[in-house]
């Protein structure tokens, strides 16, 4: 069962513009969550983190927000650049069988940044 | 570059024939993790090790599939037997152990492709 879930399979946004990306989780347990970028042929990049004490993290250009209430988080990306184009995956921490180290990854969205 | 590493980055084998994949974590890191990722899929975990201590299978780790980690650096995942669903990019992450906390960011490695024919 997929408990991390990423329900927009892409996303094309305007340089310049803002980029918001959005995750969705099921599992109460999870503490911890995390944005990788990916790029095709290579392994995911770490990107940011935020931990369920808090409802915002930035960083440069990236800002997470978690909505616990919710089991919602999102991440914004302002000023977007034509870089930042690849795919999203968003994680948490927690969730299979007591584990706290096995990440759960969403399916992913996939950012365009157009010129 | 002190980041996780991979080999080989890509291999192709039979139906059947066994592989074998290293990786090498950051060197101060003392957790190690594999994951596998298929075709429009999120990396799904596999196998967890703290130092040379296997912790935590996933029940995707089929009795095909083996990983060890002799002397807590560098660990192998080994798949007997392959078959066409074994086709995947096999990730390698490592996290530092911060007083036992589970908040630690896990770093990945460029990955190795298998195709299996």
């Amino acid at each position: 069962d997929q408990q991390v879930k990423q329900n927009s399979p892409s996303l094309s946004v305007q340089e310049g513009r803002i980029s918001i990306l959005n995750c969705d989780y099921t599992n109460s347990m999870f503490d911890y969550f995390l944005w990788y970028k990916k790029y095709p042929a290579e392994g995911p990049t770490f990107l940011i983190s935020i931990s369920s004490i808090k409802d915002k993290n930035e960083d440069g250009r990236f800002t997470v927000f978690l909505n616990k209430s919710a089991k919602h988080l999102s991440l914004h990306i302002v000023p977007s650049q034509p870089g930042d184009s690849a795919v999203y995956f968003c994680a948490a921490l927690g969730g299979y069988s007591n584990s706290g180290y096995a990440l759960n990854f969403g399916k992913g969205t996939s950012l365009l940044v157009t010129p | 570059d002190t980041g996780v590493s991979q080999d080989p980055r890509h291999k192709i084998t039979k139906r059947g024939q066994n592989v074998t994949f290293r990786c090498d974590p950051i060197s101060e890191h003392n957790r190690l993790y594999w994951y596998r990722q298929t075709l429009g899929q999120g990396p799904e975990f596999l196998t967890y090790f703290q130092n040379e201590a296997q912790l935590e299978k996933s029940r995707l780790l089929s009795d095909r599939f083996s990983a060890e980690r002799p002397k807590g650096s560098f660990s192998t995942l080994e798949i007997q037997r392959t078959e066409q669903g074994d086709s995947a990019m096999y990730l390698c992450a490592s996290s530092p152990l911060a007083g036992g906390l589970i908040t630690d960011t896990q770093y990945f490695g460029p990955g190795t492709r298998l195709t299996v024919l």
